[in-house]
C-alpha cells in the first residue's frame, strides 16, 4: 500500500489531454513539493516535473504539474503514442516515525 | 554531464550479503544528498535510504532498517549500500538517485536459493 495514492490506470487518444492525480497528506504533499516521473518499459525513471510544476530542460511543455493542499496532478496535453508509460509521483514525508521519500503506486498510461 | 552508474548487483542466497556501489561524475558529489530507491519486478518504486551531503544524516525505510547500511566516500565520488540478511522480497532493481532528481540506470539484485 503506497503512501501516495494514484489511479492504477489512465488512458486517452492521441491529441487528448489526460490528467493523473496524486493524493497524500499533511506530512508529505501538504508540506513539501511534488516530483513526477515517467518510466518507459525496461528503463530507469525519468524526472518529468519537480517542485510541483517545474520542468527540467528537455521535457516538452505538453507536461505540466500542479498542487493544491494535499493533492497534486500531472497533466499531459496533446497526447502522443510515445507518452505511453508508467507515471509516479513522489514527495518528502516529514513523518514523526522518521522522514522518508514516499511514492505513489504508479499510473499506467495507455494511448488508445 | 551528470552520470550515476550503479554496480555490484547479482544473485545471492537468502541470508547473504551484497554491497552496491554508485559512481558519480559530472557534478560536485560532496554537495548533494543521495538516495537509494528500488523497484521489485513488475512493481512500483520504493525508497530505501537517504544520506546527506556530508554523510552525517541518514534515514532508512522500515523494510530495510537494521539490515542495510548506506554510506558515501566524497573523496571517491561514490555512494554505497551494504545489504545484509537479504530476503527474497529484497529482489529488485536498485537505483541511486541524486536528490531524487537524477537517477542511475540501476543494478539488479536477485535473492534466491
Amino acid at each position: 500500500q503506497s503512501v501516495l495514492t494514484q489511479p492504477p490506470s489512465a488512458s486517452g487518444t492521441p491529441g487528448q489531454r489526460v490528467t493523473i492525480s496524486c493524493s497524500g497528506s499533511s506530512s508529505n504533499i501538504g508540506s513539501n513539493t511534488v516530483n513526477w516521473y515517467q518510466q518507459l518499459p525496461g528503463t530507469a525513471p525519468k524526472l518529468l516535473i519537480y517542485s510541483n510544476n517545474q520542468r527540467p530542460s528537455g521535457v516538452p511543455d505538453r507536461f505540466s504539474g500542479s498542487k493544491s493542499g494535499t493533492s497534486a496532478s500531472l497533466a499531459i496535453s496533446g497526447l502522443q503514442s510515445e507518452d505511453e508509460a508508467d507515471y509516479y509521483c513522489a514527495a518528502w514525508d516529514d513523518s514523526l516515525n522518521g522522514p522518508s521519500w514516499v511514492f505513489g503506486g504508479g499510473t499506467k498510461l495507455t494511448v488508445l | 554531464e551528470v552520470q550515476l552508474v550503479e554496480s555490484g548487483g547479482g544473485l545471492v542466497q537468502p541470508g547473504g550479503s551484497l554491497r552496491l556501489s554508485c559512481a558519480a561524475s559530472g557534478f560536485t558529489f560532496s554537495s548533494y544528498e543521495m538516495n537509494w530507491v528500488r523497484q521489485a519486478p513488475g512493481k512500483g518504486l520504493e525508497w530505501v535510504s537517504y544520506i546527506s551531503s556530508s554523510g552525517s544524516t541518514i534515514y532508512y525505510a522500515d523494510s530495510v532498517k537494521g539490515r542495510f547500511t548506506i554510506s558515501r566516500d566524497n573523496a571517491k565520488n561514490s555512494l554505497y549500500l551494504q545489504m545484509n540478511s537479504l530476503r527474497a522480497e529484497d529482489t529488485a532493481v536498485y537505483y541511486c538517485a541524486r536528490e531524487l532528481l537524477r537517477w542511475g540506470q540501476g543494478t539488479l539484485v536477485t535473492v534466491s536459493s
